[in-house]
Order: structure tokens, then C-alpha cells, then sequence
């Protein structure tokens, strides 16, 4: 069964830093893997998607990176705002499994 | 166009009460999904729906029923819901569905359920 663990679970730091989330899960016969944010009480916006055959997608600061072999997967967050604030969470496989989450709070 | 809606954002049903969550897409997608996420937690998958068939039931119990009238909508049809069953429920679609590459998955803002 697949398990996807993240980790730190929260994270506060000042605005201006460059951050890194890390996603681990225990199956790496994964056909993709996606970070999505969730704003309290709100849904799920999809940040990234790396398909299995890649390393890494890039989206203005951010950039996520992709390990199958060793089941990792990274976010990094360059040069953070108070606008990233929220819960980062990465999801796996074709039920998409969820990780349990980092909840990143950026002050000025 | 890359939105999901969901209709209501807010319901609240007594346990005997009959409802229904909506959910509605036009990208094309031909899988959707319904997950349930409680507080403070990731959510979690109920039912999948590829080509308009049902793929994938999570143990879900039939209290939760759900429906797909076409390759746009998807329903979840509540019935005789217990409080605990109150989470946020949300409706994601895909280009594809389980037991393949799904492609980016899109979610809806969620509906709000609370059980008296």
C-alpha cells in the first residue's frame, strides 16, 4: 500500500527565504506526482505535475524535483512571500495518495 | 477554461435529511473523483469515475451514493449521514482515469457538509 509522508509538517520562516518540502512514498511505480496548495477552507490548486519519466518542472519561483527510484520528491520555494502561505501537499499514484502535508506560514 | 464547480459551498443536513453535492467540469476530462478531508488532514479518495463508470470505491459506505449523468457532472447523493460524516468534500476531474497516467488533476473549492 502506497504512503506518502512529508516533511517538515510545518515550517515558519521570514519572508525573503528560499525553502525546500520534501515528499517521500514507499511505491515508486508511480506514473506522476503533483504538489497542489490548500488555503484554509478552501480547495486544492494545483502548483506542479512531474510525470515519472521526468527530474524536475519549474513554475516562476518554484521548482519540484522528482527521485522515483529512491521515492523522493522536492519542493523548492525561492525567495518566499507572505502569499505562500498555506498547506503545500504532494499526491501520488492514480488514486493520487495524498502526504500528510506541510503547513508553511511566511511573515514579513 | 480550468475550473471545477461545486455546488452548495455550505450544507447543512439533519441525519434522516436527503441531499445532494454537484459537481460540474468542461475541460473535456473524462475521469472525476470525490474525496472527503477532515480537519487538519489530506484528503482522502471515495469513488472514482472513468468514461463515466464507476472505477474505484473506496470502502465508502452506501449511506454515500454516488452519480455521473454524463462525462461533465458528477453527483454524491447523501442519505441518513451520521456527524462524523462532516468534512469538506471535494470534486477533482482528470484527463484520465485509474490505471493510467491521469494527467493534472483539478480541484473544486469544495462543499462544506455539516451533520446535526
Amino acid at each position: 500500500k502506497q504512503e506518502v509522508t512529508q516533511i517538515p509538517a510545518a515550517l515558519s520562516v521570514p519572508e525573503g527565504e528560499n525553502l525546500v518540502l520534501n515528499c517521500s512514498f514507499t511505491d515508486s511505480a508511480i506514473y506522476n506526482l503533483q504538489w497542489f496548495r490548500q488555503d484554509p477552507g478552501k480547495g486544492l490548486t494545483s502548483l506542479l505535475l512531474i510525470q515519472s519519466s521526468q527530474r524536475e518542472q519549474t513554475s516562476g519561483r518554484l521548482n519540484a524535483s522528482l527521485d522515483k527510484s529512491s521515492g523522493r520528491s522536492t519542493l523548492y520555494i525561492a525567495a518566499s512571500q507572505p502569499g505562500d502561505s498555506a498547506t503545500y501537499l504532494c499526491a501520488v499514484g492514480d488514486k493520487l495518495i495524498f502526504g500528510t502535508g506541510t503547513r508553511l506560514q511566511v511573515f514579513p | 477554461d480550468t475550473e471545477v464547480t461545486q455546488t452548495p459551498k455550505h450544507l447543512v443536513m439533519g441525519m434522516t435529511n436527503k441531499k445532494s453535492l454537484k459537481c460540474e467540469q468542461h475541460m473535456g476530462h473524462r475521469a472525476m473523483y470525490w474525496y472527503k478531508q477532515k480537519a487538519k488532514k489530506p484528503p482522502e479518495l471515495m469513488f472514482v469515475y472513468s468514461y463515466e463508470k464507476l472505477s474505484i470505491n473506496e470502502s465508502v459506505p452506501s449511506r454515500f451514493s454516488p452519480e455521473c449523468p454524463n462525462s461533465s457532472l458528477l453527483n454524491l447523493h447523501l442519505h441518513a449521514l451520521q456527524p462524523e460524516d462532516s468534512a469538506l468534500y471535494l470534486c477533482a476531474s482528470s484527463q484520465a482515469g485509474s490505471g493510467r497516467n491521469t494527467g493534472e488533476l483539478f480541484f473544486g473549492e469544495g462543499s462544506r457538509l455539516t451533520v446535526l
